[in-house]
């Protein structure tokens, strides 16, 4: 079973847009939510991370939307730039000493010149 | 090292060959992840080691795969008689986990296996 569900798979923006991508998650013990970004043949890096004790975090051109009720967290990329293709992750675990991290299947942002 | 180190960077091996592949974590990470990251595709989780607590071996595919983690640092991916469907990027993360929770894992860069 998926435990953190990712959509859309792939996502094409222009310069300038707004890349929003989504994920939704079941178990109410998660409490640490980052995304990810990856570049071809890189390993994954954090992007931006969130805890439930606050519906948003903004760090630069990037924000986290997080509804804890309705179980969602979501990333909004604003004024896109090509430099910002790559593909994105989501994921979420709990923090407890036996916790893991639990991927979505992952977008890939492309954005147009 | 500064970053989590993966060793070797590409790997080619032939079908029914053992390979182990090798994985580097930051100094005092208590936890490591094993991933595998076939081409275009997601991140499938295939083992987890916290501390000394047992590992997480649920996303091992088959008995082939086996891995290790001596002395709570270096740790050691093995996948017997590999098949073609082994194929794959094999990513080690590290994270360093604390009372208050979880923090940032950090990814190698991968190690590319190539079974021809």
């Amino acid at each position: 079973q998926q435990q953190v569900k990712q959509s859309p798979q792939s996502l094409i923006v222009q310069k300038g847009g707004i890349s929003i991508i989504n994920c939704a998650y079941e178990n109410t013990a998660f409490d640490y939510f980052p995304w990810y970004q990856q570049f071809p043949g890189k390993g994954p890096a954090l992007l931006i991370a969130i805890r439930p004790d606050v519906s948003e975090k903004k760090e630069g051109r990037f924000t986290i939307s997080f509804n804890k009720s309705a179980k969602q967290f979501s990333l909004h990329i604003m004024d896109s730039q090509p430099g910002d293709s790559a593909t994105y992750f989501c994921a979420a675990s709990r923090s407890s000493t036996l916790g893991r991290l639990y991927f979505g299947r992952g977008t890939q942002l492309t954005v147009w010149p | 090292g500064a970053g989590v180190s993966q060793s070797p960077s590409n790997k080619v091996t032939e079908k029914g060959k053992d390979v182990e592949l090798r994985c580097d974590p930051i100094s005092g990470h208590t936890a490591l992840y094993w991933y595998r990251q076939s081409l275009g595709q997601g991140l499938e989780f295939l083992i987890y080691f916290q501390g000394n607590s047992a590992p997480d071996k649920s996303g091992l595919p088959s008995d082939r795969f086996s891995a290790e983690r001596t002395g709570g640092s270096v740790s050691t991916l093995t996948i017997q008689r590999t098949q073609q469907e082994d194929s794959a990027v094999y990513l080690c993360a590290s994270s360093l986990k604390s009372g208050a929770g979880n923090t940032e894992a950090f990814f190698g860069q991968g190690t590319r296996l190539t079974v021809v």
